[in-house]
């Protein structure tokens, strides 16, 4: 079945420093990928998504390719910020409003 | 435009009770689907509504329901409360069904505690 795999937490970085968090996916057919953050007592909000192969989704400094030779959607940010610790969590979906989480992975910057 | 909102914020009930969540979706959006997330099992899809019909329904037991009324809210309903049921429970709104690329707007979700 559909399933995404990413990368295990928790992450800790110093501020400025680079981040990646891994995300890979198995689905059939060509699926949307996404990248949700959810912030300490807060639900998840939608930080950037890519519907097709060879997609770059941005937002906020963050970015994430959709590789379908590699079936990933890696999340990568040049320079982190304290105020960017929180869950991120990646998600696949093939329609019907039904989205496939993965385990979500914790970071945390240090100042 | 306002947000998905999400009512009670916190419930905390015992073991076989029920109880019922409410969600109001971003206005003019008119599918919501509910998930559970908990440490242990992560996020879960329960089910999605679409013009007052579930469209699509995740791997829960019957105790976990849920209807959508004429103007998008929805509520889910659990009934005879189990130790397991204990979780954070998020609603999010789109636009339209079946529609992959369509994004989903999550709510703050209703932590629920049962004793």
């Amino acid at each position: 079945g559909d399933s995404v795999t990413q990368m295990e937490g928790p992450v800790t970085l110093s501020e400025e420093a680079f981040l990646t968090i891994n995300c890979t996916y198995t689905a059939t057919g060509y699926p949307s990928l996404f990248w949700y953050v959810q912030y300490p007592g807060e639900g998840l909000q939608l930080l950037l998504k890519a519907t097709k192969a060879d997609d770059k989704g941005s937002n906020k400094g963050f970015e994430a390719t959709y590789r379908k030779e590699t079936t990933s959607f890696h999340l990568e940010k040049g320079s982190v910020q304290v105020s960017d610790s929180a869950v991120y969590f990646c998600a696949l979906s093939k329609g019907a409003n039904n989205l496939f989480f993965g385990t979500g992975t914790r970071l945390t910057v240090i100042p | 435009k306002a947000g998905v909102t999400q009512t009670p914020r916190y419930l905390i009930k015992t073991r076989g009770q029920q109880v019922t969540l409410s969600c109001s979706p971003i206005s003019g959006h008119r599918s919501v689907s509910w998930y559970q997330q908990t440490p242990g099992q992560g996020l879960q899809f329960l089910f999605e509504y679409f013009s007052e019909t579930q469209r699509n329904k995740g791997n829960f037991p019957g105790r976990f329901s849920g209807r959508q009324f004429s103007n998008s809210r929805s509520e889910m309903n659990v009934s005879t409360l189990e130790l397991g049921d204990s979780a954070l429970y998020l609603c999010a709104s789109s636009f339209q069904f079946l529609s992959q690329a369509d994004t989903q707007y999550f709510g703050p979700g209703t932590r629920l505690t049962v004793l």
